[in-house]
Parts: C-alpha cells; structure tokens; sequence
C-alpha cells in the first residue's frame, strides 16, 4: 500500500536554530497537510496544500512557521527560529480530495524535540 | 464546523465488542463522519467513514442514527494490539473544509 513519506523521524534541536521536515505524498494526492500534535492532544491542522496552492494556513504562526508545495508534489514545513513550545509530532498527510470523502493518509509523523 | 464529542478513555477486556460513541449535534447536511485510529508514534491510520445507517468493513461498524447527531464505532472481540487513541470527525466531504481532530477517545484492552 502507497504510504506518505516524512523525514527526518526524528530531530533535536536548540533554541532559535532553523529546522525542517520532508513530506512526499502518496501519488496523484492533489491535496497536502500539516499537522502538528502535541502529546496527549490530537492533531492540529496548520496548512493544507490543494496542488501548489495553499488553501488554509490559518493555524500556521506565520512568523516562524513557513511551508511551501513548490511542485505541487513533495513539501517543506520550515520552522525558525524554533521555540521551546515547538516540541511535538508533525505529521503530513494527504488526500485524494472528493473522491475517497475526505479520507486522509498521514505518514508516521516527524518529532521534533526543541532544548 | 461540526464539533464533536467522545469520551476520555475507555477500558475493555480482550475478546469484548467496544462501542465508542461520539457526539455531533451540530452535523451539516453534507457532512461525513469518520473514524480514526493512532498508536503511539505514529500517525492516524482511517478506519471507517459513513453518511447515515450502518457501515461496515474488515475492521470496524459504524452506526448512525437518522437524526445523524451521534454516531458509534463498534469494534469486534478486540485484542490488546486494539489498543489505541480513536477520533471522530465530522466533515464536508467536498475536502475543501479541514478535518479537526478533537483528543480523541483512548481505548485500553487488557489481557
């Protein structure tokens, strides 16, 4: 089965540095998301891609966080400087759109870990 | 947006049915509901998704009354590897209104 694709797994980072996470989505996906998901908490949506453009990014704090879909195919969530709070799993996610109903395929998610 | 709600968390023996009820009073009329499941680290895996009755597959039912404010996921004899966070969402099937995921239901099979 065709899978969502994310890197790195796993990141540790300081305070202020830049950081970024990978997403390929599962082929023919038009439609791209982020998420983060705090521990405990479910995920929440910070950007959804439709092709290239961006349709929602208002969860995104657009000071640090930036994301782009250049393509219309694999994406970079960026975040910098990171922030102590930006400790959690970012997940990417992506849909065929209207023809599954929403049904939305993430990947296993990157952990970030800001000290 | 719908709002949905679920329980905290739930307790079940191994080889018990669980049903998990969730909440949506303010559904829309082109809205769906789906279910989700999530172990531990890794991301949210889609179980089962339906519009009004009954829905069933290899893994789950889903039931849903007529005035479709509710809905119930049913999970057959489950297994300790059931285990896990489950969520209900309610959205446009037009895939143009995001998902929101709410905390979700945690489901805990014991031997």
């Amino acid at each position: 089965e065709a899978e969502v694709a994310q890197s790195p797994r796993y990141k540790i980072t300081e305070k202020s540095q830049a950081v970024a996470f990978w997403c390929d989505p599962i082929s023919g996906h038009a439609t791209l998301y982020w998420y983060r998901q705090i521990l405990g908490q479910g995920p929440e949506l910070l950007v959804q891609f439709q092709d290239e453009s961006v349709v929602d990014d208002s969860q995104l704090p657009k000071d640090r966080f930036s994301a782009e879909r250049l393509k219309g195919v694999d994406s970079t969530l960026k975040i910098q400087p990171a922030e102590l709070g930006d400790s959690a799993m970012y997940l990417c996610a992506s849909s065929f759109g209207t023809v599954r109903r929403n049904t939305i395929y993430f990947g296993e998610g990157s952990w970030l870990t800001v000290v | 947006l719908a709002k949905t709600t679920q329980p905290i968390s739930m307790d079940s023996y191994e080889g018990q049915e669980v049903n998990i009820t969730c909440s949506h009073n303010n559904i829309a009329t082109n809205d769906y509901i789906t279910w989700y499941q999530q172990f531990p680290s890794q991301g949210p895996r889609f179980i089962i998704q339906g519009y009004k009755t009954k829905v069933t597959n290899e893994v789950a039912s889903l039931f849903i009354p007529a005035d479709r404010k509710s809905s119930t996921l049913s999970l057959p004899r489950v297994s300790l590897s059931d285990t896990a966070v489950y969520y209900c969402l309610v959205g446009d099937p037009s895939g143009n209104t995001p998902l929101v995921f709410g905390k979700g239901t945690r489901l805990s099979v014991i031997a």
